[in-house]
């Protein structure tokens, strides 16, 4: 089946910095890719659908400031969360369907993110 | 986006066949129904998807009435691995569209 990888899988970080996570489609090439955030015993949010070329589109509620998307290439989109707070840690998820006909999504492994 | 209940949480044994069963009331004509299995600290995996009647196929069985208001994933001889929440999504956007989750149901397999 199709593979999507993420990096990093976990990274810890400081109050106020600025965090880079990686998604990558390794066996196809993806011009939509999504986002989702995933809180302790909670299910996936949609944050964000990340289209090759152009702007991401955020859901309602979603910080674009915040959460700056580039998906400069068919085969890698970033999520860089900016000024990252404590209440920003959370398990980040990317998908990307592998037939945008079709309606099966491939998921990355996540990345967890904690906000000392 | 039409709406999905499940069962928040279900117990069965090893060997057992386990039926989770999700409604989705307000389905419109173009959705198609999808589950994801999701461990632990990992993105969800696809399992199985179906428009109606029955879908098979080599980890599980999508049952779909006439109606299509309900559906029911079916896990013959299930298996401690097994554990994990399962997620039935409905959506007709294809793969350009984002999916919606609902909670779930967290499905825990006993010895």
């Amino acid at each position: 089946g199709a593979v999507v990888s993420q990096h990093p899988s976990w990274v810890i970080c400081k109050s106020g910095t600025s965090v880079k996570i990686e998604c990558r489609s390794l066996d196809f090439q993806a011009t939509t890719m999504f986002w989702y955030r995933q809180f302790p015993k909670q299910s996936l949010m949609l944050m964000a659908t990340s289209n090759e070329g152009s702007k991401a589109t955020y859901e309602q509620g979603v910080e674009k400031d915040k959460f700056l998307i580039n998906h400069a290439s068919l085969t890698l989109s970033t999520l860089t969360v900016t000024s990252a707070h404590p209440e920003d840690s959370s398990f980040y998820i990317c998908s990307a369907p592998r037939d945008p006909a079709g309606y099966e999504q491939y998921f990355g492994p996540g990345t967890r993110l904690t906000v000392t | 986006l039409a709406k999905t209940t499940q069962p928040i949480s279900m117990d069965s044994y090893e060997g057992q066949e386990v039926n989770i069963t999700c409604s989705h009331n307000n389905i419109a004509t173009n959705d198609y129904i999808t589950w994801y299995q999701q461990f632990p600290s990992q993105g969800p995996r696809f399992i199985i998807q179906g428009y109606k009647t029955k879908v098979t196929n080599e980890v599980a069985s999508l049952f779909i009435p006439a109606d299509r208001k309900s559906s029911t994933l079916s896990l013959p001889r299930v298996s401690l691995s097994d554990t994990a929440v399962y997620y039935c999504l409905v959506a007709a956007g294809g793969g350009a569209d984002g999916l919606t989750f609902g909670k779930g149901t967290h499905l825990i397999i006993q010895p």
